[in-house]
């Protein structure tokens, strides 16, 4: 059982190269996030997902899109990289009845 | 909108010593969630306790105590006889409407320093 898991660990971007975040989680959850988290900041959301083909926008969606095809993936789609995207970025799963969140060993992506 | 407030940026402490970490929420929601996870020096997040709006019992795990006062609006995490393990940012955060699908409002998190 390896929870969740988020592929790649660290990522060196380009302004304007575009990049795919990998999410899958094993615990059979319906529910799923993308969160960021800035420097001395708490994490803000991005996007979530309540289950497969069902998505919607969180706190800070501009320049990322997600999709859901299945109930175990949750890729984060950067497009346009840009320096303000530079962050580390977690992936969070939740069962529909306790909501405790669980979560990622994160991506930190640098966009210079 | 939800807030979540952790006015305490950093603190330190002596290994020993108790030291309670404040939070303070805003939120309209009539039924609502609260949490705590720790962020260790690894950078993962650990969750820690979950809270529901309607039980405000204080909830004692081993060191972790939890006082919850719907009153004030405080959700504030004490760790009695600190070990240097629990250095680590602490965050505070919120649910809303439907038990957290719209995802969670963080603090911006305490930043606990244990030196022994």
């Amino acid at each position: 059982n390896a929870g969740v898991t988020q592929t790649p660990k660290f990522r060196i971007l380009k302004i304007g190269q575009s990049m795919t975040l990998q999410c899958t989680q094993d615990m059979n959850h319906n529910y799923m996030y993308w969160y960021r988290q800035d420097p001395g900041m708490g994490l803000k959301l991005i996007y979530y997902s309540v289950g497969a083909g069902i998505t919607d926008k969180g706190e800070v969606p501009n320049g990322y899109n997600v999709s859901r095809s299945t109930t175990e993936d949750f890729p984060l789609r950067l497009e346009l990289a840009a320096p303000s995207q530079t962050s580390v970025y977690f992936c969070a799963s939740s069962q529909q009845v306790t909501y405790e969140q669980y979560f990622g060993p994160g991506t930190r992506l640098t966009v210079t | 909108a939800q807030k979540v407030t952790q006015a305490q940026t950093e603190i330190s402490v002596v290994e020993k010593e108790d030291v309670t970490l404040d939070c303070v929420y805003e939120t309209r929601d009539t039924t609502y969630y609260l949490f705590w996870y720790k962020q260790p020096p690894s950078g993962e997040l650990v969750f820690l306790i979950r809270r529901n709006s309607f039980d405000e019992q204080n909830e004692i795990s081993g060191r972790y105590s939890w006082n919850f006062q719907k009153s004030t609006s405080s959700f504030n995490f004490t760790i009695t006889a600190s070990q240097v393990v629990d250095s680590a940012v602490y965050f505070c955060a919120l649910s809303g409407r439907g038990g957290g699908a719209d995802g969670l409002t963080f603090g911006k998190g305490t930043h606990l320093i244990i030196q022994p």
